[in-house]
């Protein structure tokens, strides 16, 4: 597609919930990333992948949050047992590559703004 | 953690003014991005500047590097009302070779038609 999408726009659930939130980057990008956003404060890593592979997961909170992308394209990031904590904006972006010197722009989606109740 | 820290964090000019952010990191790094971000929206990648470059320039932006202070400037220069949002720098993390890139807390600019 023409830009990172990113669905749904808006999730309200119940704590205690399983939620899944999806992530379309820009056709042939190789490297996706998973960043969450709480009001006013700038993004915070969770997860990138290189290809189908997580490259760095170190920014997963805690075990209720997985994230997979199984042919290299289309990523979902899942949270189990939502707790109110887990409320912000999740983000997703796109790289073409990885380079060695870190020089990687990122392209971003709008983000699934995620409200736990 | 956060590698970047933006100052001021906040920051209200008006129309026709100049506005500058400054972001201090802590670690050598190869490059250093500076992104934008409307409200409720996604970040907007802006320029990107190498650690061998001092200074960087695209439209109203201007750059600057001084990696012996561990420290960037964005200037944006004839402000316009379209400028309010907020800017965030962002470093990679670790190795060169990571494709980890951490965000600093942002400055929220307003600018006043």
């Amino acid at each position: 597609g023409a830009g990172v999408s990113q669905t749904p726009s808006n999730k309200v659930t119940e704590k205690g919930k399983y939620v899944e939130l999806r992530c379309d980057p820009i056709s042939g990008h190789t490297a996706l990333y998973w960043y969450r956003q709480s009001l006013g404060q700038g993004p915070e890593f969770l997860i990138y992948f290189q290809g189908t592979g997580a490259a760095d997961d170190s920014g997963l909170p805690n075990d209720r949050f997985f994230a997979v992308r199984p042919e290299g394209s289309v990523s979902t990031l899942k949270i189990q047992r939502t707790e109110r904590g887990d409320s912000a904006v999740y983000l997703c972006a796109s790289s073409l590559e990885v380079r060695s010197s870190g020089a990687n722009v990122l392209t971003f989606g709008a983000g699934s703004r995620l409200t736990v109740l | 953690s956060q590698q970047g820290e933006e100052d001021p964090q906040a920051l209200s000019i008006q129309e026709g003014e100049n506005a500058t952010m400054n972001c201090s990191y802590k670690t050598s790094i190869n490059n250093l991005q500076w992104y934008r971000q409307n409200s409720g929206r996604g970040l907007v990648h802006l320029i990107l500047i190498r650690s061998n470059e001092r200074e960087k320039h695209s439209g109203r932006l201007r750059v600057t590097l001084d990696t012996s202070k561990k420290s960037s400037s964005l200037l944006i220069t004839a402000s316009r009302a379209a400028d309010t949002a907020s800017y965030f720098c962002a470093t990679p993390s670790g190795s060169s070779n990571t494709g980890k890139l951490i965000f600093g807390q942002g400055t929220t600019l307003q600018v006043k038609p």
